[in-house]
């Protein structure tokens, strides 16, 4: 039973580039959240998805940030024209149902370096 | 006022002691209430859920909330050096209490 699947593991872009993550929830999971943590800080949340419907936006930056989770395939979290403050570790986590039962599975994460 | 509060630590203790972890929380309706172990470059696992006043044990672990002065705590018996990690202390909140917020964590070291 494959856990939470987030890929690629390591990513470096260059400033002003585009990037994708992915993430894949566990089987049976419909909730999908995407966590930033910068060096030697906590988890910050970002976004809160369900299949094809954005729930709780309210951690995303306003410019150059989005996510989807489409009917068909990984959640996506996409970061456009990356600049050296988006270097952070990105982790995303999914759950049977709302977070207030049974806590989320996080994935083992994706490390974004801007150079 | 940060949503969930825990010190940073670190926080070193020596091994076989009892490791004593702090979390405050401000959002005076909310139910659920987590800790998470991280290691250094890994994700956060889950370890103690509690939902109730009181304590609530886990082989080595104990989870204590105190929803009236807003406080969550875990204890770590026996500690032993592979307890050494960083302890993310998260509550759900939000509207409907869909997500979970975290603290900023508490690195422990175990000292042989």
């Amino acid at each position: 039973n494959a856990g939470v699947m987030q890929n690629p593991r390591h990513l470096v872009r260059r400033r002003g580039q585009e990037a994708r993550l992915r993430c894949s929830p566990m089987k049976g999971h419909s909730h999908v959240y995407w966590y930033r943590q910068l060096p030697e800080e906590g988890l910050k949340f970002m976004v809160y998805l369900q299949k094809e419907n954005i729930i709780d936006e309210s951690g995303m930056p306003k410019e150059r940030f989005s996510a989807e989770f489409p009917k068909e395939g990984p959640s996506i979290l996409r970061i456009q024209q990356v600049v050296r403050g988006d270097s952070a570790a990105y982790f995303c986590a999914s759950s049977f149902d709302r977070a207030s039962t049974y806590g989320y599975t996080f994935g083992s994460g994706t490390r974004l370096t801007v150079v | 006022q940060k949503e969930v509060e825990q010190n940073s630590g670190p926080l070193s203790v020596p091994e076989g002691a009892i490791a004593s972890l702090n979390c405050t929380y401000s959002d005076r309706g909310s139910q659920s209430f987590f800790w998470y172990r991280q290691y250094s470059g890994k994700s956060p696992e889950l370890i103690m859920f509690i939902y109730s006043n009181g304590d609530k044990e886990d082989g080595r672990f104990t989870a204590q909330l105190n929803k009236a002065s807003q406080y969550v705590s875990l204890l770590i018996r026996d500690s032993q050096p592979s307890d050494s990690a960083t302890y993310l202390c998260a509550v759900n909140m939000g509207k409907g209490a869909q997500k979970l917020v975290f603290g900023q964590g508490t690195r422990l070291t175990i000292n042989p």
